[in-house]
């Protein structure tokens, strides 16, 4: 079954606090996301992992950390989050890398982060 | 700069009815467009993808369009269900290559009402 799991569903944390969101995948992709969503804007790039060990920084990484120890698995790490932090934030996974059409991305259910 | 717009913001119809999305787009090159599904609470699944100069493409009640010359994408909906109420995503590709980025819409929220 192709699926790509986040872990927790919802956060609540207080500002200064450590963040750690989990994600994982079974369809053995080498290629692993994580974004955020934020009313009225499309999905943004905080980063991208070409396989283990091998993280690339997207468009919006400030205030974020990534780890990826194993290739079905890829954390999101906020040390000392913030209140605009608050987001939702959205793992995926693809066969391939970049924006390839073939490189479909599946993604996760999402993690809604509140920040206080 | 918000490189893909979508419109409308919202929809409502009731079931049954037909519906079109728009997305309009200014990503340089465009090599690809696709569509995304996104239910309440829920991840991003794929609709479609189209490809050519002008190309559509079909996939049970949802057909669309692409016109890479005026930059633009529709997404219909045929006869409309309950369970289409979710948020639609247009996502473009600007290379088909490891080194292509996706650009995502911020989605038109389609509410289908009985």
């Amino acid at each position: 079954d192709m699926k790509v799991t986040q872990m927790p569903r919802y956060l609540i944390k207080r500002m200064g606090e450590n963040v750690l969101l989990e994600c994982g995948q079974d369809m053995s992709h080498e290629t692993m996301y994580w974004y955020r969503q934020d009313p009225g804007l499309g999905l943004q790039l905080i980063y991208i992992s070409y396989d283990v060990d091998s993280n690339s920084e997207g468009d919006i990484p400030k205030g974020y950390r990534v780890s990826r120890k194993k290739r079905e698995h890829f954390s999101l790490i906020l040390d000392s989050a913030k209140t605009n932090q608050t987001s939702v934030y959205f793992c995926a996974s693809s066969a391939g890398t970049g924006g390839a059409v073939w490189a479909e991305q599946f993604f996760g259910p999402g993690t809604r982060l509140t920040v206080l | 700069k918000t490189q893909v717009e979508q419109s409308p913001q919202s929809l409502v119809v009731r079931q049954g009815e037909n519906c079109v999305l728009q997305c309009n787009y200014s990503v340089t090159p465009d090599n690809h467009l696709r569509w995304f599904k996104q239910d309440t609470g829920k991840g991003l699944v794929s609709l479609t993808v189209l490809v050519d100069q002008k190309d559509k493409t079909s996939n049970g009640r949802y057909s669309a369009t692409l016109d890479k010359d005026a930059k633009h994408s529709t997404l219909h909906i045929t006869a409309t269900l309950l369970d289409d109420t979710a948020t639609y995503i247009c996502v473009v590709g600007d290379r088909g290559s490891a080194l292509g980025r996706l650009h995502f819409g911020a989605g038109t929220q389609l509410i289908v009402i009985p």
